[in-house]
């Protein structure tokens, strides 16, 4: 049975680095067909769609944030991650990391403070 | 990219049928058949309930249905239950490669 599991920084100060890491259980990121990917909600709003990206290192960010993301693939140990530069208090969310382009499987979520 | 349009609230007296609609544009659930819905209960994840426009993962009930005509998709939930009172969202992929989101939608089950 597949599980994501979000890990990372709860706080992180204005204008530094936020950076999580997704766990992959059930499937094998290096043998999939699926593409990896985070979305974020802030609280109390919608979601936010953050990036994709394939096993390969071909990735797919959102216009908006594409300036600041970086997303990577670890097949060793079956994770990919997520590099957010310059936070501000408009990055604080819940931060998902899911499987497919289209979200198909959700991690629990982990909620990121930016806060000084 | 723009955000899809749905409309803020929906409510349904238990046993009625309720629809979500999901407006977008040419650029994404007018020219792509990869639109999904996701139900989400309070401070829990969201989970997918339909996916490439009308097909349900396994494990979800019948008594939800998407559909889609041009460039506006829709969710139907017959059979409303008290359960149902949440959050949707519709999703579709866009002509960027990129996945886009509506504003949500929440269900008030009366």
């Amino acid at each position: 049975q597949l599980q994501l599991q979000e890990s990372g920084p709860g706080l992180v100060k204005p204008s530094e680095t936020l950076s999580l890491t997704c766990t992959v259980s059930g499937d094998s990121i290096s043998r999939s067909i699926f593409y990896w990917g985070w979305i974020r909600q802030p609280p109390g709003k919608g979601l936010e769609w953050i990036g994709s990206i394939y096993y390969s290192g071909s990735s797919y960010y959102n216009p908006s944030l594409k300036s600041r993301v970086t997303m990577s693939v670890d097949t060793s140990k079956n994770q990919f991650s997520l590099r957010l530069t310059s936070a501000t208090a408009a990055d604080t969310a819940v931060y998902y990391c899911v499987r497919d382009m289209m979200a198909t499987d959700w991690g629990q979520g982990t909620l990121v403070t930016v806060s000084s | 990219q723009s955000a899809l349009t749905q409309p803020a609230s929906v409510s349904g007296s238990p046993g009625q049928s309720v629809t979500i609609s999901c407006a977008g544009t040419s650029s994404d659930i007018g020219d792509y058949n990869y639109v999904s819905w996701y139900q989400q209960h309070p401070d829990k994840a969201p989970k997918v309930l339909i996916y490439d426009v009308n097909k349900r993962p396994s494990g979800v009930s019948h008594r939800f249905s998407g559909s889609k005509s041009g460039s506006t998709a829709s969710l139907t939930i017959s059979g409303l239950q008290a359960e149902d009172e949440a959050d949707y969202y519709c999703g579709s992929y866009t002509a960027s490669s990129t996945l886009v989101f509506g504003g949500g939608t929440k269900l008030t089950v009366l």
